[in-house]
């Protein structure tokens, strides 16, 4: 079955960075594109960006431009989110989900488990 | 593109329907003929799972009591006959662009 299995939760000081992985199995990973969306505490989902897990082409979310990278490797079936300069806003759990079609940037019909970063002094 | 959902809590009966509202901003229907709607529920404690998508097409594993409709700028997620588990915050979502936004989502609770 289709599984998402993601990285334990990191703790983070102001600044720093952190990166979070998404261990994808289950079915031909270069097929499907993996999307990253965080929920902050007590609120909704917010779309980071995406990876074409086929061609390593980006796309970002405007806010978070510069800040985040996201990377795929087709031999570990593996995606990663990089987010940099971190603040304590960007406290929120963390999410990978696969892309159910290459045509467009929504249907996330599977999902990780989701990460906390915790960012604090 | 702004998704409003309506509304923001749902108080709902075991047996009985519900139907929660979500409009756009702007049309989401593309040349592909499909709106680019998504439907999400998340439980509480757990990550979201995809309900519906382009607007009324059921996801794999979803009972048929879950049900999506409209097109353009206004959509409805029904749900026939509400079951216990089907509580938690349900979010539209749409891909009609180079990026994804969510709704506020709205809450359905059993009263």
């Amino acid at each position: 079955q289709v599984q998402l299995v993601q990285s334990g939760a990191e703790v983070r000081k102001p600044g720093a960075s952190v990166k979070v992985s998404c261990k994808a199995s289950g079915y031909y990973f270069r097929s499907y594109g993996i999307t990253w969306v965080r929920q902050a505490p007590g609120q909704g989902p917010e779309w980071m960006g995406w990876i074409s897990t086929h061609s390593g082409e980006t796309r970002y979310a405007q806010k978070f431009q510069g800040r985040v990278t996201l990377t795929s490797d087709t031999a570990s079936t593996t995606a990663s989110m990089e987010l940099k300069s971190l603040r304590s806003d960007d406290t929120a759990v963390y999410f990978c989900a696969r892309n159910g079609d290459y045509s467009q940037l929504g249907r996330l019909d599977h999902w990780g488990q989701g990460t906390l970063v915790t960012v604090s002094s | 593109i702004v998704l409003t959902q309506s509304p923001l809590s749902l108080p709902v009966t075991p047996g009985e329907p519900a139907s929660i509202s979500c409009r756009s901003s702007q049309s989401l229907l593309r040349s592909t003929g499909y709106n680019y709607l998504d439907w999400y529920l998340q439980k509480p404690g757990q990550s979201p799972q995809l309900l519906i998508y382009f607007a009324s097409n059921r996801a794999s594993g979803v009972p048929d009591r879950f049900s999506g409709s409209g097109s353009g700028t206004d959509f409805t997620l029904k749900i026939s006959r509400v079951e216990a588990e089907d509580v938690g915050v349900y979010y539209c979502a749409q891909a009609q662009q180079t990026s994804v936004t969510f709704g506020g989502g709205t809450k359905v609770e059993i009263q």
